[in-house]
């Protein structure tokens, strides 16, 4: 059974640019949140994808969207890249969007690089 | 506002010793609280939960122990071996999972 996939690995960027990241979520799972994770700190959620539907958004601009597919699995495009936006960029799966009730699972994330 | 942070930023400790790393959250309504692993290169792994109706939750060599008096939480590892080593982060959940900053836990030899 996978676990949560992301592609791809590694990405560089120029200034400017727009990107796309990918997630499959874990089998059986339904939601995904993305969270950039900055050098040395702790990953901050960007949004959460439910049914399709961004449920819940955290304190990122509209640069940041996303979309949720039938099969469950997510983009993540970033508009006029920034070089603030060089992050490590992490999927998290769950069941249902209660975290309280469900464990979380992420994958290994996406490292962008903007030059 | 919302806010999980930790007291230390890096843990030094003997192989074979026990671990301790502390976590302040701010929100008191957080109900739910969550340790995570993160590991060079990987992406956090869940280690142990423990809910606000509880003081104490204990798991194979961590033991999370939380005071809501203070706002405050930390976690035991027991024996810490060379493969503990990584960065921990508390983090608070609902729906949505606000980490803290993180602690990088090392350990000598």
């Amino acid at each position: 059974d996978a676990g949560v996939t992301q592609s791809p690995t590694h990405l560089i960027k120029t200034r400017g640019q727009q990107v796309t990241l990918r997630c499959s979520p874990k089998s059986g799972h339904d939601t995904v949140s993305w969270y950039q994770q900055a050098l040395g700190q702790g990953p901050q959620f960007i949004f959460q994808y439910y049914e399709e539907e961004e449920r819940q958004r955290g304190n990122f601009p509209d640069r940041f969207s996303g979309h949720q597919f039938p099969n469950y699995s997510s983009e993540l495009n970033v508009n006029a890249l920034l070089l603030g936006d060089s992050a490590l960029y992490l999927c998290a799966s769950s069941f249902q969007r209660v975290l309280g009730n469900t464990e979380a699972f992420f994958g290994q994330g996406t490292r962008l690089t903007v030059v | 506002g919302e806010s999980v942070g930790l007291h230390l930023p890096t843990l030094s400790v003997q192989e074979g010793d026990n671990s301790i790393i502390n976590c302040a959250y701010s929100n008191s309504a957080s109900d739910y609280f969550i340790w995570y692993k993160q590991e060079s290169g990987k992406g956090p792994q869940f280690i142990i939960d423990i809910r606000s109706n509880m003081d104490k939750r204990q798991g194979q060599r961590v033991t999370v122990l939380l005071n809501k008096t203070v706002k405050h939480l930390s976690l035991q590892i027991a024996a810490t071996q060379p493969g503990d080593s990584a960065v921990y982060f508390c983090a608070e959940t609902g729906d949505k999972i606000i980490f803290g900053k993180g602690t990088r836990l090392h350990i000598l030899p």
